[in-house]
């Protein structure tokens, strides 16, 4: 059972904000929500994670609704090198992660 | 930091082979996870231990896997025999808990093609 839903693919021009949404609609109250990202043949690298209010850090931005239903991920201005697939994850503190089939970004040039 | 270490990159074994598969953890860690990707189940978790002791291994496919770690710095994921559907990109991931959410460090992967 999925406890995420992403879209299956996006892209976006280089230089240009990358606006990834995520739908977690049966967040429970002490679920984080987290966000990874897999650049072809490497392993996963974290990106960001959230609680209930934005955060932000030198690579995005994780913006969540009040409600915590939804967030989308913000890569103000995209690179080549952010082409990957990225995860939206939710889980408890101590929690194992489970990584569903992610969104695959494209940056164009 | 070095980050996680894995070991090797790249394995190609027969069908039958034994296969081991090694991980340094980043010094500090107290989580150690193994993942297994593939194409058409996508990135699960194997297994998973906190202070070198199995917590969750409810993703150990069968018993022909089996997984240790002798010390915090050191781990092994075991196939024995093996079998072509055994191939896959395996990764060893990393973290530290301090009471609150924590990132897991994924190391490079190793490559496996079982023939």
């Amino acid at each position: 059972d999925a406890k995420t839903t992403q879209p299956t693919s996006m892209d976006c021009a280089e230089g240009r904000a990358a606006n990834l949404p995520c739908n977690h609609s049966t967040i429970s109250g002490n679920e984080y929500v987290y966000w990874y990202r897999q650049i072809h043949s490497q392993g996963p690298q974290y990106i960001i994670h959230g609680l209930k209010n934005n955060e932000t850090n030198e690579m995005a931005s994780l913006i969540i609704t009040e409600d915590r239903k939804s967030s989308t991920l913000i890569l103000p201005h995209a690179t080549l090198r952010d082409t990957a697939v990225y995860y939206c994850i939710v889980g408890s503190s101590g929690d194992k992660l489970t990584f569903g089939t992610g969104t695959r970004l494209a940056v164009r040039p | 930091d070095a980050g996680v270490i894995q070991s090797p990159r790249h394995e190609v074994t027969e069908m039958g082979q034994e296969v081991t598969l090694r991980c340094k953890p980043i010094s500090g860690h107290d989580y150690l996870f193994w993942y297994r990707q593939t194409m058409m189940r996508g990135l699960e978790l194997l297994i998973y231990f906190n202070n070198n002791v199995p917590i969750d291994d409810s993703g150990m496919p069968e018993d022909r896997f089996s997984a240790k770690m002798p010390n915090a710095s050191f781990s092994t994921l075991k196939i024995q025999p093996s079998e072509p559907r055994d191939s896959a990109v395996y990764f060893c991931a990393s973290s530290r808990t301090s009471g609150g959410p924590y990132e897991q460090y994924f190391g490079p992967g190793t490559r496996l093609t079982v023939t």
